[in-house]
């Protein structure tokens, strides 16, 4: 298997630009989260998914951000318009739905800057 | 989800085993013990996971107490590979969120 695969792998953009990243889980997961990591907060989960559904979306910065999971193999993360307190590594990870053996996978992430 | 504390830093010697603690004093009794680690640059790693037993696996061994109040992840014989941040989590199982703290930069030294 390829593991999450997280496209593109470096984003630079400009300020007011709209940004879209995507996320492809490992095939059979039905579980999917979007993390963002920086510096100053570590890393912060933005949203979750289960069996393409949204569940938790308080991690949600502000209505810039949005995440569709439109089918069971695909996931986007999107900022419109971007700032550059944006900048930050975006990670993507799925999970087989287990009770109490849930492992998740991450994607090796998107680094993007904002200028 | 119940909140846990672990050291800022440790240093280990290559060879020798990595003892990372980490409290959990308000875990409840459905509550899962979870250990990722991330390697610079790099997505977490799943590591191991346990609920009231002790576990072990290829990567690692996972001490719980019998209060479950507090666990050690063990490296048994730490290379320099394994320099990383390790991050201990509490979690309900079953299809809810994962949240990471700042967790322990674990530095092993030759």
């Amino acid at each position: 298997d390829a593991g999450v695969i997280q496209s593109p792998r470096h984003e630079v953009t400009e300020m007011g630009q709209e940004v879209t990243l995507r996320c492809k889980p490992i095939s059979g997961h039905n579980s999917l989260f979007w993390y963002r990591q920086t510096m100053m907060r570590g890393l912060e989960l933005l949203i979750y998914f289960n069996n393409n559904v949204p569940i938790d979306d308080s991690g949600m910065p502000e209505d810039r951000f949005s995440a569709k999971m439109p089918n069971a193999s695909f996931s986007t993360l999107k900022i419109q318009p971007s700032e550059p307190r944006d900048s930050a590594v975006y990670f993507c990870a799925s999970s087989l739905l287990s009770r109490g053996n849930e492992k998740l996978f991450f994607g090796s992430g998107t680094q993007l800057s904002v200028l | 989800d119940a909140k846990t504390t672990q050291p800022t830093s440790m240093d280990c010697a290559e060879g020798r085993a990595a003892n990372l603690p980490c409290n959990h004093s308000t875990i409840s009794g459905n509550e899962y013990v979870y250990w990722y680690r991330q390697i610079h640059s790099q997505g977490p790693q799943y590591i191991i996971h346990g609920l009231k037993n002790n576990e072990t696996n290829e990567m690692a061994s996972l001490i719980i107490t019998e209060d479950r109040k507090s666990s050690t992840l063990i490296l048994p014989h730490a290379t320099l590979r394994d320099t990383a941040v390790y991050y201990c989590i509490v979690r309900v199982g079953y299809g809810n969120k994962l949240v990471f703290g700042a967790g322990t930069i674990l530095r092993v030294k030759s």
